[in-house]
């Protein structure tokens, strides 16, 4: 079946990085996605990783793919107050639909 | 480029109600799908428009409906509203269905059921 965890909370200290982790289940998922959430608002498209890829890089956002353990994580360097949010991992299912984790809610504090 | 904007942003219906929610997509996409996001969860597929035609659909009731028009604007129909209906209603947009194109989703109409 169709399945995404994350881990449902992180706390970083201002300055440093934070890693989001993410594992999925359909290994026939051609993209993988980072989207952000912050309060009130709706999804900010953040990054996205071809499956065949083991890792991108965009300013200070790092994607790492395990294809093997069907394992995604999202690195932020030097996470600042403005990153406080919660992130969603999705893997795109049939009809390009997404299917989405619960959600890692990121607290920064100085 | 206009994103993809929702309307009504809030609504508030009592049980057995019907609703219509509105998206109109993000300029050049002709695709937009629809997620139901309760609180303290990640959104769930509803279903695809795409072509004017649903183009598949996520485990919702037949009371759950939508349409595409011809400009790629979608609405979303709910019919016999029930308690478990209140939810964060998001609309995304794509270039086309299946190419992988990532989804772009507007600020999403926050439903009320009394």
């Amino acid at each position: 079946g169709e399945d995404v965890e994350q881990s449902l909370f992180l706390s970083v200290r201002e300055g440093d990085s934070s890693v989001i982790n993410c594992t999925y289940t359909d290994s026939s998922s051609t993209y993988l996605y980072w989207y952000k959430q912050e309060p009130g608002a709706g999804l900010q498209l953040l990054t996205y990783i071809f499956s065949n890829m083991d890792m991108k890089q965009d300013q200070r956002l790092t994607v790492l793919l395990n294809k093997k353990d069907k394992h995604l994580s999202l690195r932020i360097a030097d996470t600042q107050t403005g990153d406080s949010a919660i992130y969603f991992c999705a893997e795109s299912g049939g009809y390009n639909k997404l299917i989405f984790g619960a959600g890692t809610r990121l607290a920064v504090h100085p | 480029e206009t994103g993809v904007t929702q309307s009504p942003t809030h609504l508030i219906k009592t049980r057995g109600q019907q609703v219509t929610l509105r998206c109109s997509s993000q300029s050049g996409h002709n695709t937009v799908s629809w997620y139901q996001q309760a609180l303290g969860q990640g959104p769930q597929f509803i279903f695809q428009y795409y072509r004017e035609e649903e183009n598949g659909r996520g485990n919702f009731p037949p009371r759950f409906s939508g349409l595409q028009f011809p400009n790629y604007s979608s609405e979303l129909n709910v019919n016999a509203l029930e308690l478990d209906d209140s939810a964060l209603y998001l609309c995304a947009s794509s270039l086309a269905p299946n190419s992988n194109q990532p989804q772009h989703f507007g600020d999403g109409t926050r439903l009320s059921i009394l």
